[in-house]
């Protein structure tokens, strides 16, 4: 069946750095555009970027655009993503989803993991 | 920017009633790229709705979804005690790429 599970979370001073992963399986990771997705606690949902099945493309929310890298390793079935400049509003639940490419729902998601941002 | 606005943002239900939550988008959304997800506590989202009215493998036939151009409709027939839970719409495809509805909780009354 279908897993994703992401690693990597933890706590950060504003301004510091965290790399997350994701590990993938039960599917074909190289077929699959990937996104992550974030949620603030107690808040809504927040997506935060996407790359495509060959890392060809990526998009990136406004909020995290220039400070944040998504990237992928189809030989590991793995996806990151490098968290550069941290702030406090980026503390969060971090969700690696799965995507359908042609029309963009998310199918699948892992279990989650928690960055917090604070000195 | 596409915002997505659902409504109502709290519904107290009893089990074996209806429930219709709503979310309407500020610019018309391609059918095909409106999805609902359920979340309960602690939970990651579950995907239940896609291309606003196909329901996802594994759901039950209680979930529907309707709805078209900058208004859309989850309704669940008769609510179970596991339903409870909060609700999210999503589209995909505006600016920015995926927008989330704030969502709607669905509480037992």
């Amino acid at each position: 069946q279908v897993q994703l599970v992401e690693s990597g979370g933890g706590l950060v001073k504003p301004g510091g750095s965290l790399r997350l992963s994701c590990a993938a399986s039960g599917f074909t990771f190289s077929d699959y555009y990937m996104t992550w997705i974030r949620q603030a606690p107690g808040k809504g949902l927040e997506w935060i970027s996407y790359i495509s099945s060959s890392s060809s493309y990526t998009n990136y929310a406004d909020s995290v655009r220039g400070r944040f890298s998504v990237s992928r390793d189809n030989a590991k079935n793995s996806l990151y993503l490098q968290m550069n400049s941290l702030r406090a509003e980026d503390a969060a639940v971090y969700y690696c989803a799965r995507r359908i490419t042609a029309t963009g729902q998310i199918d699948y998601w892992g279990q989650g993991t928690l960055v917090t941002v604070s000195s | 920017e596409i915002v997505l606005t659902q409504s109502p943002g709290t519904l107290s239900l009893s089990p074996g009633e209806r429930a219709t939550l709503s979310c309407r988008a500020s610019q018309s959304v391609t059918s095909s790229y409106l999805a609902w997800y359920q979340q309960k506590p602690g939970q990651a989202p579950r995907l239940l709705i896609y291309g606003a009215s196909s329901r996802a493998t594994g759901i039950p036939d209680r979930f529907s979804g309707s709805g078209s151009g900058t208004d859309f409709t989850l309704t669940i027939s008769r609510l179970e005690p596991e339903d409870f839970a909060v609700y999210y719409c999503q589209q995909y495809g505006g600016s920015p790429q995926y927008t989330f509805g704030q969502g709607t909780k669905l509480e037992i009354k």
